[in-house]
């Protein structure tokens, strides 16, 4: 079975330019999460889709970050502008709600570079 | 709101020795899971193991086990007979009703040869 699948796994870019990551998740898996994990700490939260649906997204900037997960499979998350500070890993995951079990399967995260 | 307490920024541990990563928490929440990952220089986050909290008895995968301290909101994880594949970052992760998981911010894990 596939893992979860993210693409580009690195990015380098100047600021204020745009950039977009894909993430393709573990097949039947409904819930998607994008998060953002910065140099020596541990993943913080972005986004987190059932299905299509954004149940929690308090942690996304919402002025210059977007992501949309059409038809509930892939999902794409895009900055515009990018600045110094977005640089960066950006890591999806994806799990299988069943109950109270939840176990998230990692991808290899994008490395984003803001020059 | 939760929190997760990694205390130790870098352990090392002889190889085939035991080393043990401590985790604390702060939670309102009775129901909840706490998680260990492993995050190797590669980056892909890999689950070691699990603690459901209703479960008065520390979970064991192997080599791993965690010592669940609830009432003192502690989660440490132990390593036994180490390897030097067991080098990498290690997450403590707790897990609530919203499904949201909130991270440590990681022990690096050196083991010596």
């Amino acid at each position: 079975e596939a893992g979860v699948v993210q693409s580009p796994r690195y990015k380098i870019i100047e600021k204020k330019q745009p950039v977009a990551f894909w993430c393709n998740p573990i097949s039947g898996h409904n819930t998607l999460y994008w998060y953002r994990q910065n140099l020596g700490q541990g993943p913080e939260l972005l986004i987190r889709y059932e299905n299509e649906e954004a149940v929690d997204d308090s942690q996304l900037p919402k002025d210059r970050f977007s992501a949309e997960r059409l038809k509930g499979v892939d999902s794409t998350l895009k900055i515009q502008p990018a600045e110094l500070g977005d640089s960066a890993v950006y890591l999806c995951a994806s799990s299988l709600v069943e109950g109270w079990l939840n176990e998230q399967f990692f991808g290899p995260g994008t490395r984003l570079t803001v020059l | 709101a939760q929190t997760v307490t990694q205390s130790q920024p870098e352990m090392s541990v002889q190889e085939a020795e035991t080393v043990t990563l401590s985790c604390t928490y702060d939670t309102s929440e009775s129901d909840y899971y706490l998680f260990w990952y492993k995050q190797p220089p590669s980056r892909q986050m890999i689950l070691v193991i699990r603690q459901e909290a209703y479960k008065q008895q520390n979970a064991t995968e192997n080599r791993f086990s965690v010592n669940f301290q609830k009432a003192a909101k502690s989660f440490s994880l132990k390593i036994s007979d180490s390897q030097l594949g067991d080098a990498a970052m290690y997450f403590c992760a707790y897990r609530g009703g919203t499904y949201k998981y909130i991270f440590g911010t990681g022990t690096r894990l050196k083991v010596l040869a």
